[in-house]
């Protein structure tokens, strides 16, 4: 079993829908957990953080669930530029200040006019 | 500089040659990690620096990939005998990693291709 897994996609929505991620991460260890948004041709940049007790950044809502070892990113009322395709990362974390971090696949999602 | 600096942003090499690529890292940051992506692929991690303690190698491929850190800064990646499937985009990232909600920050990239 892979540590990260995500649906490579794509995900192909109109303007304005509601779509969600999943990523699930094998590693128990697992300390700290990311989204990242890379566009095409371009470096992976960080879009939030996610925290136990779920977060949000306006349009963007990030989820954890412990016990299933997963989680989500939701993205309201799509945007043409969140077209892009979004990166699971997990912390995996050693103890003192040893940590790595293992990505996902991405999912690519397409946002359509 | 601000961010993560990679240099070069581009290298085209004959296949059998060798190659550096180079990482300087934000200012400060303990961490670092380099990570190859082949076209429409996602990210490859290869090796981890994390401050004075061994890195981890667990990801490089072959015996001819290297990479060293000098003084806990600046990041050479090496490729000896260059051959056709090591054409990728190497990215480096770093991190001010206090062992939890460590973010991570890439530089550019530099698009490796061996012709």
């Amino acid at each position: 079993r892979k540590e990260v897994e995500q649906d490579p996609g794509p995900f192909n929505v109109p303007e304005g829908a509601t779509v969600a991620f999943n990523c699930t991460y094998s590693n128990s260890a697992s300390q700290s957990f990311f989204w990242y948004r890379q566009d095409c041709r371009k470096e992976p940049k960080l879009l939030m953080s996610v925290y136990s007790s779920g977060n949000e950044d306006g349009r963007f809502t990030a989820q954890l669930n412990r016990a299933s070892q997963y989680i989500s990113l939701l993205i309201r009322d799509s945007k043409l530029s969140d077209s892009a395709t979004y990166l699971c990362v997990v912390n995996i974390y050693y103890g003192g200040s040893q940590g790595n971090l293992i990505f996902g696949k991405g999912t690519k999602l397409s946002v359509k006019p | 500089g601000a961010g993560v600096s990679q240099s070069p942003s581009n290298k085209v090499t004959e296949k059998g040659k060798d190659v550096e690529l180079r990482c300087d890292p934000i200012s400060g940051h303990t961490a670092l990690y380099w990570y190859r992506q082949s076209l429409g692929q996602g990210l490859e991690f290869l090796i981890y620096f994390q401050g004075n303690s061994a890195p981890d190698k667990s990801g490089l491929p072959s015996d001819r990939f290297s990479a060293e850190r000098t003084g806990g800064s600046v990041s050479t990646l090496t490729i000896q005998r260059t051959q056709q499937e090591d054409s990728a985009v190497y990215l480096c990232a770093s991190s001010l990693d206090r062992g939890v909600n460590t973010e991570a920050f890439f530089g550019q990239g530099t698009r490796l291709t061996v012709v």
